[in-house]
């Protein structure tokens, strides 16, 4: 499976953008970006996934940049239940299966 | 719409002491189906997958098993509950197409003391 790497922790401020970084520089051509979030003691929250063209729904936006090596996510106005801990996976092309990483803890502040 | 359902949501059990958690889905047919355990502050792990009644393939080996009765049944179970098993246990389900995302249940935490 290609890896990702994102920062362990991010603040953000309340209404403001949280832009979520997550490297995977080893991503294949037919493998695509999925990002999921868990707030705590919950199952994960399918968010968006992308393969090369950015991508918008009512959640957040996905940039991907042109090469595939590095991807973005935005959540345009955070708000406190936004605080999660947001995962950046690859789609493994062995199968139907997610590999977590650690994930970023994006932390929220009034 | 399709509904995911997992019991019982907290659980403490003694060492050395027999496992079941359940896992039922609502809504579809023949999905591929997911345990998950997430360890205390760390990131989730793919236990088991099932892709139809009977088939299991596991990814890491321990003292876990898993079990699909029924098309939209998933089991997980053990023998001889260790320490280490301890965690946040996590039930997914996804359409069989390769690209699509996996749905997960509420979870059981599991407290093996």
């Amino acid at each position: 499976d290609a890896k990702t790497t994102q920062p362990p922790s991010m603040d953000c401020a309340e209404g403001r953008a949280a832009n979520l970084p997550c490297n995977h520089s080893t991503i294949s051509g037919n493998e695509y970006v999925y990002w999921y979030r868990q707030i705590h003691s919950q199952g994960p929250q399918y968010i968006i996934h992308g393969l090369k063209n950015n991508e918008t729904n009512e959640m957040a936006s996905l940039i991907i940049t042109e090469d595939r090596k590095s991807s973005t996510l935005i959540l345009p106005h955070a708000t406190l239940r936004d605080t999660a801990v947001y995962y950046c996976i690859v789609r493994s092309n062995a199968g139907n299966m997610l590999t977590f990483g650690g994930g970023t803890r994006l932390m929220v502040k009034p | 719409s399709q509904t995911i359902h997992q019991w019982p949501a907290t659980l403490v059990q003694p060492v050395g002491s027999p496992l079941s958690l359940e896992c039922t889905v609502e809504g579809t047919s023949n999905p591929n189906l997911y345990w998950y355990r997430q360890a205390a502050g760390r990131g989730l792990q793919l236990l088991f997958y099932s892709v139809g009644i009977g088939q299991i393939s596991s990814e890491v080996p321990q003292n876990l098993s898993a079990s699909r009765p029924q098309d939209r049944q998933f089991i997980l179970s053990s023998k001889k509950l260790l320490l280490s098993d301890s965690g946040f246990y996590l039930c997914a389900w996804s359409l069989g197409l390769s690209y699509n995302e996996q749905f997960f249940g509420p979870g059981t935490r599991l407290t093996v003391l």
